[in-house]
């Protein structure tokens, strides 16, 4: 199974400033086809999870442009710029190059 | 809109089975895979299981395998996951997610509010 790692695991933020969350594969997720298999997930409280970023730097439908995606091979980061309260909750990373399996999840509150 | 309504988790004893449905509308059903995905409460997330958009290919995490079946009902828009042999490790909230792509190899776009399974005595 590739094992995806997350840090840090909780981040405390103030409003208007940036923010930024490490996640780190066991295996390259670069496919054969060109593509890198890492998305990022936001969970609000008493929500279910929203995609934020497909394919490491695509913005999702909706998705604010403070939030972007980069990285590459086992490396990536999720940024916010100007964190806002709404961002709130646990963010996760996935990988779907081998199955689906996720970041164990960093907490961002105000 | 894209809507999915999760239904049939409860209290169920160890041992016994149990059936969540997952109603889909606001898109063409049986053009997209769709997945289970659960979550210990204050926990992490879990897959546990995918199929195409036709039905014909399946997937399950080694968590489930063997106990568990995915089907749908393209004429009723309806995702289902059967578990059988329930364990209390089970208990998780279970979401449907709808894939991105029509075989079911891709990411998940769309998410339900998810059903809780408790598995206790």
């Amino acid at each position: 199974d590739i094992v995806m790692t997350q840090t840090p695991l909780s981040l405390s933020v103030t409003p208007g400033q940036p923010a930024s969350i490490s996640c780190k594969s066991s295996q390259s997720l670069l496919h054969s086809d060109g593509k890198t298999y890492l998305y990022w997930y936001l969970q609000k409280p008493g929500q279910p999870p929203q995609l934020l970023i497909y394919e490491v730097s695509n913005r999702f439908s909706g998705v604010p442009d403070r939030f972007s995606g980069s990285g590459s091979g086992t490396e990536f980061t999720l940024k916010i710029s100007r964190v806002e309260a709404e961002d709130v909750g646990f963010y996760y990373c996935m990988q779907s190059v081998h199955l689906w399996t996720f970041g164990q999840g960093t907490k961002v509150d105000i | 809109q894209v809507q999915l309504v999760e239904s049939g988790g409860g209290v169920v004893q160890p041992g016994r089975s149990l059936r969540l449905s997952c109603a889909a509308s606001g898109f063409i059903f049986s053009n997209y895979g769709m997945h289970w995905v659960r979550q210990v409460p204050g926990k992490g997330l879990e897959w546990v299981a995918v199929v195409s958009s036709e039905g014909s290919n399946k997937f399950y995490a080694d968590s489930v395998k063997g106990r568990s079946t995915i089907s749908r009902d393209n004429s009723y828009n309806t995702l289902y996951l059967q578990i059988n042999s329930l364990r209390v490790e089970d208990t998780a909230v279970y979401y449907c997610a709808k894939d991105h792509g029509a075989v079911g190899e891709d990411y998940f776009d769309y998410w339900g509010q998810g059903t809780l399974v408790t598995v206790s005595s």
